[in-house]
């Protein structure tokens, strides 16, 4: 399977822990997004990666959200201290650079829940 | 905010083409119009995009009206694996989607 992978795909934990998600994107992809949608409602925009710098950040991604994509392949998403709004799935898409058209690919999220 | 507009839900008989309207009356010169779908507990599936010419792919046709401020899919005979969310996404190449609430489609047998 070359798409986007995303690890774990379902995660419990209790208030207050940490958490990290990772995601693979599809091989070459140069950029790498990640988005949150919660139930019933369409993903939103949290930030995305052009290779290893991070270009753009949502104001939904507060304080105690972190993104990295240390060497411009796959990516990590954490999250300190977890509250029980944070509870929604978290999506990864990649792409190729500026120089294509063609679309973002996503995977099929991490599902975050919250006790 | 989202920049489009599309019916909440549609209805569709199995084996006959769905066509799923979107207004993006504000569209600029070089935004395209990307459409995806989303089916339960799965990411976003990405379908078919284009500038201002139709398009027609493995999966759907796209068609644009010449002021391009509305367009539709065109999925050619709708199938019950079809029932999903359909997004139109308006987007300059290489920024965010933004989606809005997307058409609910039913494909009934």
């Amino acid at each position: 399977d070359t798409g986007v992978s995303q690890d774990p795909r379902h995660k419990i934990t209790k208030r207050g822990q940490n958490v990290t998600f990772r995601c693979d994107p599809i091989s070459e992809h140069n950029r790498l997004y990640w988005y949150r949608q919660t139930l019933g409602q369409g993903p939103e925009f949290l930030t995305y990666f052009q290779n290893e710098a991070q270009l753009e950040k949502s104001r939904l991604l507060s304080d105690r959200f972190s993104a990295e994509r240390p060497k411009g392949s796959f990516s990590t998403l954490e999250i300190q201290r977890t509250e029980q709004g944070d509870s929604a799935m978290y999506l990864c898409a990649s792409s190729p650079g500026t120089a294509s058209h063609q679309p973002q690919h996503f995977g099929d999220g991490t599902r975050l829940s919250i006790l | 905010d989202a920049k489009t507009t599309q019916p909440p839900s549609m209805d569709c008989a199995e084996g006959r083409a769905a066509n799923l309207p979107c207004n993006h009356s504000t569209i600029s010169g070089n935004e395209y119009v990307y459409w995806y779908r989303q089916i339960h507990s799965q990411g976003p599936q990405y379908i078919i995009h284009g500038l201002k010419n139709n398009e027609t792919n493995e999966m759907a046709s796209l068609i644009i009206t010449e002021d391009r401020k509305s367009s539709t899919l065109i999925l050619p005979h709708a199938t019950l694996r079809d029932t999903a969310v359909y997004y139109c996404i308006v987007m300059e190449y290489g920024n965010k989607l933004v989606f809005g609430a997307g058409t609910i489609l039913r494909v009934k047998s």
